[in-house]
């Protein structure tokens, strides 16, 4: 059973455009989402995160928005760069000392320049 | 760079056989987690150790184990090599959660095991 779902499974998006990944969780006792980013021959890398108690948060060209009651939450990338071509990965993490994150099956954004 | 170091970064071996994929964490993170990532699994979350003690467990088989040493670096071992074992395989690492108030695993470069 898989508790994170990302869509669509790649994306093509021009240069300057806007990148939009999304992401829908299961189970309710998630608290915590954060976004990786994974460039080829490397290993993931935290992007940016966000908890239930906001609905978005901004950093820099990279936006979370969250949507608690429809239980998903998505990427927005502005002003997408080639630099950008990566493959991005949504998590979730439950509560308690013992929770591990769920990562979904990740997805390949390509920026054409 | 992360601070986590994996090594071997790539082993070629045959099927059969056993490897030991070795990971030191980021100075001062008390858990390792160890990743599996295939073309169509995605990102696999196979074991955690915490301070030396197993603080969970996902989808590792029974030919796999793992151990985190007093100094915290840890070791995955994989045995009995089947082709499907071919992957990338991950540590992370990570501060506990009490101490930082969220959760950020910090991941190695990886070791890509092909085996033939």
């Amino acid at each position: 059973q898989q508790q994170v779902k990302q869509s669509p499974q790649s994306l093509i998006v021009q240069k300057g455009g806007i990148s939009i990944i999304n992401c829908a969780y299961e189970n309710t006792a998630f608290d915590y989402f954060p976004w990786y980013q994974q460039f080829p021959g490397k290993g993931p890398a935290l992007l940016i995160a966000i908890r239930p108690d906001v609905s978005e948060k901004k950093e820099g060209r990279f936006t979370i928005s969250f949507n608690k009651s429809a239980k998903q939450f998505s990427l927005h990338i502005m002003d997408s760069q080639p630099g950008d071509s990566a493959t991005y990965f949504c998590a979730a993490l439950g509560t308690g000392a013992n929770s591990k994150l769920t990562f979904g099956k990740g997805i390949t954004l390509s920026v054409r320049p | 760079d992360s601070g986590v170091t994996q090594t071997p970064k790539h082993l070629i071996t045959a099927t059969g056989q056993r490897v030991t994929l070795r990971c030191s964490p980021r100075s001062g993170d008390l858990s390792v987690y160890w990743y599996q990532q295939s073309l169509d699994q995605g990102l696999q979350f196979l074991i955690q150790y915490y301070n030396g003690e197993e603080r969970a467990k996902g989808n590792i088989l029974e030919r796999f184990s793992a151990q985190q040493f007093p100094d915290l670096h840890s070791e995955l071992n994989l045995s009995s090599l089947e082709l499907g074992d071919s992957a990338l395989y991950f540590c992370a690492s990570s501060i506990p959660r009490v101490a930082s108030g969220q959760e950020t695993q910090y991941f190695g470069p990886g070791t890509r095991l092909l085996v033939l």
